[in-house]
């Protein structure tokens, strides 16, 4: 089975310091990782995916991943945090579909981040 | 907007009444999922259509919840003699061909009364 551990469930930054959001997972096989983000009463949008090749991942809004095979961790993160990065920030995984196992994405609980301004 | 859109957005309902929320995916999408998200949690996975394949059901959905996709086009969830328990957003996600990533819809927050 796979799964998504999210240890935080709130993250305080200020605005101008960087940002980490923490993300485990546990799968059988290669991971596929991927991050979104959620805005109060909104569906989630997509931020960033690892699906193989550089472990530094580049995504929207000037968001970053590294995928760590060896602490099986893909933690999101941005140098420079705005008031607007506030928001519900969701890391997912599933295995390639020709795995044959689980199709569905599996989530974690999310972390809620606040940027003070 | 990621193209994925769902109707109604917000429904109240009353306990033991049938409620239906309808998913239109992107059109050259042929996978589609169905989440369930509670608050303070993770969307949780549903069902999954492949084109007009029911291919995977989750244990969550009890019998009282019917998923379809009748011509591969959009979808239907129907939930049947609805439980308080049933209150949550329901959300819509359909898949990019190649990169595997879901686009979702803005989802369907359901309370039931």
């Amino acid at each position: 089975a796979q799964s998504v551990a999210q240890p935080e469930d709130q993250v305080n930054v200020a605005e101008g310091n960087p940002l980490t959001v923490k993300c485990t997972y546990s799968v059988s096989g290669n991971p596929y990782l991927f991050w979104y983000v959620q805005y109060p009463n909104r569906g989630l949008q997509f931020l960033l995916k690892y699906i193989t090749g550089d472990n530094l991942v580049k995504g929207s809004y000037g968001f970053e991943a590294e995928f760590n095979k060896s602490q099986t961790s893909f933690h999101l993160k941005k140098p420079s945090a705005l008031v607007s990065d506030s928001a519900l920030y969701f890391c997912a995984v599933r295995v390639p579909l020709l795995s044959g196992s689980a199709r569905q994405l599996t989530f974690g609980s999310g972390t809620q981040l606040t940027v003070l301004p | 907007d990621t193209g994925v859109s769902q109707d109604p957005r917000h429904k109240i309902t009353k306990r033991g009444q049938n409620v239906t929320f309808r998913c239109d995916p992107i059109s050259e999408h042929n996978r589609l999922y169905w989440y369930r998200q509670t608050l303070g949690q993770g969307p949780e996975f549903l069902t999954y259509f492949q084109n007009e394949a029911q291919l995977e059901k989750s244990r969550l959905l009890s019998d009282r919840f019917s998923a379809e996709r009748p011509k591969g086009s959009f979808s239907t969830l129907e939930i049947q003699r609805t439980e308080q328990g049933d209150s949550a957003m329901y959300l819509c996600a359909s898949v990019g061909q190649i990169t595997g990533e879901l686009f979702f819809g803005e989802g369907s927050r359901l309370t039931v009364l």
